[in-house]
């Protein structure tokens, strides 16, 4: 069953605390991809990740970091996460940049 | 999105009716790809059109491409409740290894 797992599903986080968000696909997609969404702003790339240790910012990397040690799981990083980055939070893969994106479930951040 | 919007943010009909959304670009693309969010879900490609093609289609699901006017569509015939979602254009642009997706229009289909 070909797919992007996200881990957790729901976090609650105090401003200033640490938060990963970590992100799983099975298929061996060269590609993976880290967006925000709220409402009224649609998806917004936060990081493009080509290959292990190939990552690239994508257009509101502010705030965040990644890594990606293998191929098949790619983290968002906030360290001290801050209020404004509560929202849900998509990880994707595609089989190389430009083919059809698998979008994960989703991670719903609260940051209090 | 600066690369890709659906001309409506909302869309509300009944069951049975056809529907279309309409997504416009600002510069050169190769495909547009139409997704899908159902509520709690991440978004899930439903079909996609290549800038050589002008229509495609794929069940109840029609998409249209215009290269001329930088603009697709996404057509349903005889929505059915389950259709009831949002709705998202994504577009490719070149020199950019990914794809720039749209605001997305919400579409609910009533019984």
């Amino acid at each position: 069953d070909m797919k992007v797992t996200q881990m957790p599903r729901y976090l609650i986080k105090r401003m200033g605390e640490n938060v990963l968000l970590e992100c799983g696909q099975d298929m061996s997609h060269e590609t993976m991809y880290w967006y925000r969404q709220d409402p009224g702003l649609g998806l917004q790339l936060i990081y493009i990740s080509y290959d292990v240790d190939s990552n690239s910012e994508g257009d509101i990397p502010k705030g965040y970091r990644v890594s990606r040690k293998k191929r098949e799981h790619f983290s968002l990083i906030l360290d001290s996460a801050k209020t404004n980055q509560t929202s849900v939070y998509f990880c994707a893969s595609s089989l190389w940049a430009n083919s059809d994106y698998t979008f994960g479930s989703g991670t719903r951040l609260l940051v209090i | 999105s600066q690369w890709g919007e659906e001309n409506l943010q909302a869309l509300s009909i009944q069951e049975g009716e056809d529907v279309t959304m309409n997504c416009s670009y600002k510069t050169y693309t190769t495909v547009v790809h139409w997704y899908r969010q159902d509520s709690g879900r991440g978004p899930a490609l439903i079909i996609l059109i290549r800038s050589n093609e002008r229509e495609k289609r794929s069940g109840r699901l029609r998409a249209t491409l215009d290269t001329s006017s930088q603009s697709s569509s996404l057509s349903i015939t005889a929505a059915q409740c389950e259709d009831t979602a949002v709705y998202f254009c994504a577009t490719d642009f070149p020199g950019y290894q990914n794809f720039y997706f749209g605001k997305g229009t919400s579409l609910t289909v009533i019984p």
